[in-house]
């Protein structure tokens, strides 16, 4: 059974588009995250939830807007989406907060 | 700021080979260190290290914490192809509003040739 799941997989769409991933967990953690990994494969967190309330939201344009309609699921939507949201995202969860299950990965590509 | 810069950024080695990746950090509330290691999709935990000096080990992967020098390396011996990875290091800070976040280095690229 997947741990952490994504969809989708891959997303290729055109500048000024609105997009959403999805994410669920079926650990029965507390903490949700969305992260985005760039070309230098830098990891960096953009936000977590915690029990459906937001915990952590970095510095991230207000054109990325995550949902979390119950603990296992965190869904992330991106308007008017730019070159720069080009990007591998990452949800993870966690019931320790130091340690991560990562989901697959979206490969996002913005044309 | 929290800080975690790891080197070297790549290394390709032939299968056999010891490698060392070395991660230094800087943080105002040092609460642990992780190491994960990315293959083509999500990076998967390897170690969590809080104190120093104590060696934590898995097969051919080991690491260590020196909390004084502020870094952690990550010991992979007999390498073997399928150690080629992105190997990431991660600080997790105990206090503030950076508590719960994890600050991820670069990675280090390995790549093991048969």
């Amino acid at each position: 059974d997947t741990a952490v799941s994504q969809t989708p997989k891959y997303l290729v769409t055109q500048m000024g588009n609105d997009k959403s991933i999805k994410c669920e967990q079926n650990l029965g953690h507390d903490t949700m995250y969305w992260y985005k990994q760039d070309s230098k494969k830098f990891l960096k967190i953009m936000f977590s939830y915690n029990n459906k309330e937001l915990i952590i939201n970095e510095t991230v344009p207000n054109r990325f807007s995550p949902k979390s309609p119950d603990k296992a699921h965190l869904n992330l939507h991106i308007n008017s989406l730019e070159l720069g949201d080009s990007a591998v995202y990452f949800c993870a969860s966690s019931q320790d907060d130091r340690f991560r299950y990562f989901g697959p990965g979206t490969r996002l590509t913005v044309t | 700021e929290d800080k975690v810069v790891q080197s070297p950024l790549s290394l390709v080695v032939h299968e056999g080979d010891t490698v060392t990746l070395n991660c230094s950090y800087e943080v105002t509330n040092f609460r642990s260190l992780l190491w994960y290691k990315q293959e083509k999709k999500a990076p998967t935990f390897l170690f969590m290290l809080t104190s120093s000096g104590i060696e934590k080990k898995s097969g051919r992967l080991s690491s260590i914490l020196d909390k004084k020098e502020l870094f952690s390396i990550l010991n992979i011996t007999a390498t073997q192809t399928g150690d080629s990875a992105i190997y990431l290091c991660a600080l997790a800070n105990a206090g503030g509003t950076s508590y719960g976040k994890l600050t991820f280095g670069q990675g280090t690229i390995l790549t093991v040739h048969p």
